[in-house]
């Protein structure tokens, strides 16, 4: 049973405009939340992170929204750059005392996104 | 030095081979990860150490044997594999062992199980 979900395997976007990326969870003991941008033979990497007590959180072109009430979250790049072109990873976890395995980091499928010139 | 390195970063092996994967983080973290990634599959967490001591087994084979010398360096041991093994492995570390804290990862072994 999936708890991190990014239901879109892929997704297109022209330079310079917005990129969003989406992510979906079910587990309402997760707060804490991140982004990793995965090239291919390279491993993933960190991009932005968000705590449950925040809905917004932004880092240059990147900024992460949190739902909590929809358990969803969201990436937007802007402006997109064909650099941009990688596999977003979502994942998510728990305090440590939140109980069970719920303190591991979740991570979804990944979403590949292509920046177009 | 990159914060987190693996080595080898790509290996073959025969089901009946013992060979060992390792991970080196420059970072100066206290906690170490194994994950394994396998095809149209999400991460999956193996193993945790912190500060030397493992922390977490999440159910994983006994042909996987980690072993983690100091907060630096990180193994893991492989023998008697099976296909289904064949993934890219990935080492992580983190300042702290499951605290709100970003983990970074190497770039991975990818493993082929003949």
């Amino acid at each position: 049973d999936q708890q991190v979900k990014q239901n879109s395997p892929s997704l297109s976007v022209q330079e310079g405009r917005i990129s969003i990326l989406n992510c979906d969870y079910t587990n309402s003991m997760f707060d804490y939340f991140l982004w990793y941008k995965k090239y291919p033979a390279e491993g993933p990497t960190f991009l932005i992170s968000i705590s449950s007590i925040k809905d917004k959180n932004e880092d240059g072109r990147f900024t992460v929204f949190l739902n909590k009430s929809a358990k969803h979250l969201s990436l937007h790049i802007v402006p997109s750059q064909p650099g941009d072109s990688a596999v977003y990873f979502c994942a998510a976890s728990a305090g440590f005392q939140s109980g069970g395995s719920n303190y591991k980091l979740t991570f979804g499928k990944g979403t590949l996104l292509t920046v177009n010139p | 030095e990159t914060g987190v390195t693996q080595t080898p970063r790509h290996l073959v092996m025969g089901m009946t081979n013992k060979k060992s994967l390792k991970c080196e983080q420059h970072l100066g973290h206290n906690a170490m990860y194994w994950y394994k990634q396998s095809a149209k599959k999400p991460l999956e967490l193996m193993f945790v150490y912190s500060l030397e001591e493992r922390v977490e087994n999440n159910s994983v084979p006994s042909r996987f044997s980690p072993e983690c010398p100091n907060s630096s360096h990180l193994f893991l041991h492989l023998h008697t594999l099976q296909p289904e093994d064949s993934a890219l492995y990935l080492c992580a570390s983190s300042q702290e062992a499951f605290k709100y804290q970003p983990q970074h990862f190497g770039d991975g072994t990818r493993l082929s199980i003949l």
